[in-house]
């Protein structure tokens, strides 16, 4: 395995414009996750995919922002509109369910990061 | 909902010290997931350990050992005879088993200086 990868590594943006970052899961892993972080702060949930679906979001992903994994591999967060308060470092994580009995293997691992910075 | 505190900000050891990092947790689930991850000072959060919330024994690995009590809820994490290269940030974090969306709430991390 590769690892996740995730390009951008570093945005440097003005305030108002639309950014796009890609994260790249471990191959065959069917589940990716976005997060944020702030400085001093432990990643916040964004969002969750199961192959292409989105099933969950965060109260964080305002309207402004929006995912797809449109065929269930790469994934892609774009923040429309950036505001100052957007800066964050962004991480990406991936897991496969493999069913292990009664308790799935679902250990989440985290990609290195893309840091925005809205000027 | 679930919470992860880990109330020590900061912790500087001489190298070669044992330390600790303390992580409390919050859950009314019975069937949940704790971690350990280490962000060192490149970002990516690098996995250590994953234990759920049906096995209370504690785990060893090289100088890593868990300390893991549900009577509690905390899940501690020790390095015996530290190293400057076990310098970084380490979060705490929680998965609740809901219907199938593990999720991970983190703590705020505690900042590990080695000193040499």
């Amino acid at each position: 395995d590769t690892g996740v990868s995730q390009n951008p590594r570093h945005k440097i943006t003005k305030r108002g414009q639309n950014v796009t970052f890609r994260c790249d899961p471990i191959s065959e892993h069917n589940r990716l996750y976005w997060y944020r972080q702030t400085l001093g702060q432990g990643p916040e949930f964004l969002t969750y995919f199961q192959n292409e679906a989105q099933l969950e979001k965060s109260r964080l992903l305002s309207d402004r922002f929006s995912a797809e994994r449109p065929k269930g591999s790469f994934s892609t967060l774009e923040i429309q509109r950036t505001e100052q308060g957007d800066s964050a470092m962004y991480l990406c994580a991936s897991s496969s369910t493999a069913p292990d009995g009664l308790l799935n293997t679902d250990t989440q691992y985290f990609g290195p990061g893309t840091r925005l910075t809205v000027l | 909902a679930q919470k992860v505190t880990q109330a020590q900000t900061e912790i500087s050891v001489v190298e070669k010290e044992d330390v600790t990092l303390d992580c409390v947790y919050e859950t009314r689930d019975t069937t949940y997931y704790l971690f350990w991850y280490k962000q060192p000072p490149s970002g990516e959060l690098v996995f250590l350990i994953r234990r759920n919330s049906f096995d209370e024994q504690n785990e060893i690995s090289g100088r890593y050992s868990w300390n893991f009590q549900k009577s509690t809820s905390s899940f501690n994490f020790t390095i015996t005879a530290s190293q400057v290269v076990d310098s970084a940030v380490y979060f705490c974090a929680l998965s609740e088993r809901g219907f199938g969306n593990e999720k991970l709430t983190f703590g705020t991390g505690t900042r590990l200086t080695i000193i040499p």
